[in-house]
């Protein structure tokens, strides 16, 4: 069966610092894959998405950026973080883009 | 431009009754909606897909209907019980390959025993 990890699940980080998340999925094979975030008060919105190894598109801009090293692989990443920054992120997976998606845990980022 | 909204966006009932939860979609031009619960502080769970051409879809107490024509899917939870309880998010994916959804604000349940 099929399974997505993220990690870490709370991140508390001051203004400036690096950030790294990563998310990894078992069970299958060239996944589509999704980052989302949550923001206090607002829907999920869709940041990055990947059709296949380093490919990735950007649906907002913003301060973050994704990579994709491996195929079951999806990290999320910021040079230096924001205080808007802040919210709960979640990395989905599909297989193809027509197909019932699939959540972690989610990483709850607070910015200080 | 896409836009999904869900309503209420609370609602608290007595345990046992049967309920409906609203969403509906500004363009009717997609290829499926999905509807999650979220437990607090947690990831999506998937409960129900329905694909564009399809009407319904049955899952133990729930069942999902979808109107693409006037934009509109209900989620109807029969026998509500104290576990019910949860955020439940529709999301809709717009035509095209990307797999991208676009997610209405949820409906926030309480069921209380």
């Amino acid at each position: 069966s099929q399974t997505i990890h993220q990690w870490p699940a709370t991140l508390v980080q001051p203004v400036g610092s690096p950030l790294s998340l990563e998310c990894t999925v078992e069970g299958t094979s060239n996944p589509n894959l999704y980052w989302y975030r949550q923001a206090a008060g607002r829907g999920l919105q869709l940041l990055f998405y990947s059709v296949g190894i380093g490919q990735i598109s950007s649906e907002v801009p913003q301060n973050l950026s994704a990579s994709r090293p491996q195929d079951r692989q999806f990290i999320l990443s910021s040079k230096k973080l924001l205080l808007s920054d802040s919210g709960f992120y979640l990395c989905a997976w599909s297989v193809g883009g027509y197909t019932e998606a699939f959540f972690g845990q989610g990483t709850r980022l607070t910015v200080v | 431009k896409q836009e999904v909204t869900q309503i209420p966006a609370a609602l608290s009932v007595p345990e046992g009754e049967n309920l409906v939860l609203n969403c509906s979609f500004t363009d009717s031009a997609i290829y499926n909606l999905q509807w999650f619960r979220q437990d607090p502080g947690k990831g999506l769970t998937s409960l129900l897909l329905i694909q564009s051409s399809q009407r319904e879809q049955t899952s133990g107490r729930l069942n999902a209907s979808l109107d693409k024509s006037s934009g509109r899917s209900t989620l109807y939870i029969a026998a509500s019980q104290p576990g019910d309880s949860a955020t439940y998010l529709c999301a809709v994916r717009p035509s095209g390959n990307t797999g991208k959804l676009i997610f209405g604000q949820g409906t926030t349940l309480q069921v209380k025993p």
